[in-house]
Parts: C-alpha cells; structure tokens; sequence
C-alpha cells in the first residue's frame, strides 16, 4: 500500500510558467511533509517542508501548499527556469521516527 | 562541512553474492537510515540505525542487514543478490534530538546484478 500518492508523472511548463505537483496521504499520524529534488546522479535535497499547524509555507520561488481535511499538499514552483528541471519527489513521516514515505516522482522540464 | 559521503559510486555483482556499501554522515549528525531506489521510483525506507543499533525497519527481508560504528557511520549489507536488488542505494543523515530533523542525503551507491 502507498502511503503517499503523487502526481503527475511528468511536467512541461514554459519558462516563467508556474509548476504544479501534487500529493495525497491517507495515515493522519503524518505531521511532517518535506519536498525533496533530485538531479540525474545526484542525492534528493531538501527544498521545503510543512507541518499541517499551517496550510501554506513559501521559501523563495517554492510554495507548498497544505489541506488537512482533504489529506493533501502541493508544491507549487513560481517563474519556472530551465535550472528548475528535475525529479521532484514528496515525502512525510511521524514525528520523532525519521522514516519517510516518498511518492513516485514527478519529473519536470521546463522549456526555455 | 562535508556532507553525507558513500562508497562506492557504482557497483556490479552477480546473482547469489553479497555486498557491502559505506555511508559517513554529515558531521554532526548521529542517525543514519538507508533507502532503496529503484529506477523511476521514490526511495523506499530500509532501515535507520542509532546509537548502533537499529531502530526501525521498512519492508524489506533479512538478507538486508547493516551496521552502524561509534564514529555514526554506518554500512549496508545485502547478501545472496537478487536481480531484483538492482538499485540506487541512498544513505540518509540527520540528528535524533528534536524528531523530524531534516535528512542529508548522499549521492547513492548504484549497484548492479547480473
């Protein structure tokens, strides 16, 4: 059973478009949702997290934004630029354990 | 301020061996999980070691052991490879204290089985 379900699979937007990537939980125990991106060969980074005291947290360009009732959260990426073009994964887990549960990946291009 | 180190970057064995990958964590940091990826797939949690000890474990069977030494670094053991092992191995750093402390990752360990 997937504890985290994200889509789409895959993303194109024009340059200064903006990326939207979206998540879905069903264990309400979750109450740490992070964002990660991966480059080809690389580890995931961390880019931003939320807990679900608050439904929006934006760093920079990057925004989640979070639905307790609906069990949902998504990362919203502003004026898109070809750097930006990634795997962009989800994630969340229970406090105090560590162990996080990733979604499948949303690979996105942006288009110059 | 190195970040979490693996070794090595890439590896091939055969069906039936056994392996051995390395993981030193951020400096710091005192916890490290392991994470499978496969191809086009999000990590999947192996385990997490603290304190050398493990502390949790996800779904996967006892052919995947590991260790962690008094310095927090840690290894990961798979013994009689399956095809199916073929994977990005991700080794995970953070702090304990404090509960859901960011993780570091490394760049992974890509094995191959033939």
């Amino acid at each position: 059973q997937q504890q985290v379900k994200q889509s789409p699979q895959s993303l194109i937007v024009q340059k200064g478009g903006i990326s939207i990537i979206n998540c879905a939980y069903e264990n309400t125990a979750f109450d740490y949702f992070p964002w990660y991106q991966q480059f080809p060969g690389k580890g995931p980074a961390l880019l931003i997290a939320i807990r679900p005291d608050v439904s929006e947290k934006k760093e920079g360009r990057f925004t989640i934004s979070f639905n307790k009732s609906a069990k949902q959260f998504s990362l919203h990426i502003m004026d898109s630029q070809p750097g930006d073009s990634a795997t962009y994964f989800c994630a969340a887990s229970m406090d105090n354990f560590n162990k996080f549960y990733f979604g499948s990946g949303t690979k996105l291009n942006v288009k110059p | 301020d190195a970040g979490v180190t693996q070794s090595p970057t890439h590896l091939i064995k055969t069906r039936g061996q056994q392996v051995t990958l390395r993981c030193s964590p951020k400096s710091g940091h005192d916890t490290v999980s392991w994470y499978q990826q496969a191809l086009g797939q999000g990590p999947q949690f192996i385990f997490q070691y603290y304190e050398e000890e493990e502390r949790q474990r996800g779904n996967f069977p006892d052919r995947f052991s590991g260790h962690q030494f008094p310095n927090y670094s840690s290894e990961l053991n798979v013994n009689a490879l399956l095809l199916g092992d073929s994977a990005l191995y991700l080794c995970a750093s953070s702090l304990k204290v404090g509960g859901n402390q960011p993780q570091h990752f490394g760049d992974g360990t890509r094995l191959s089985i033939l």
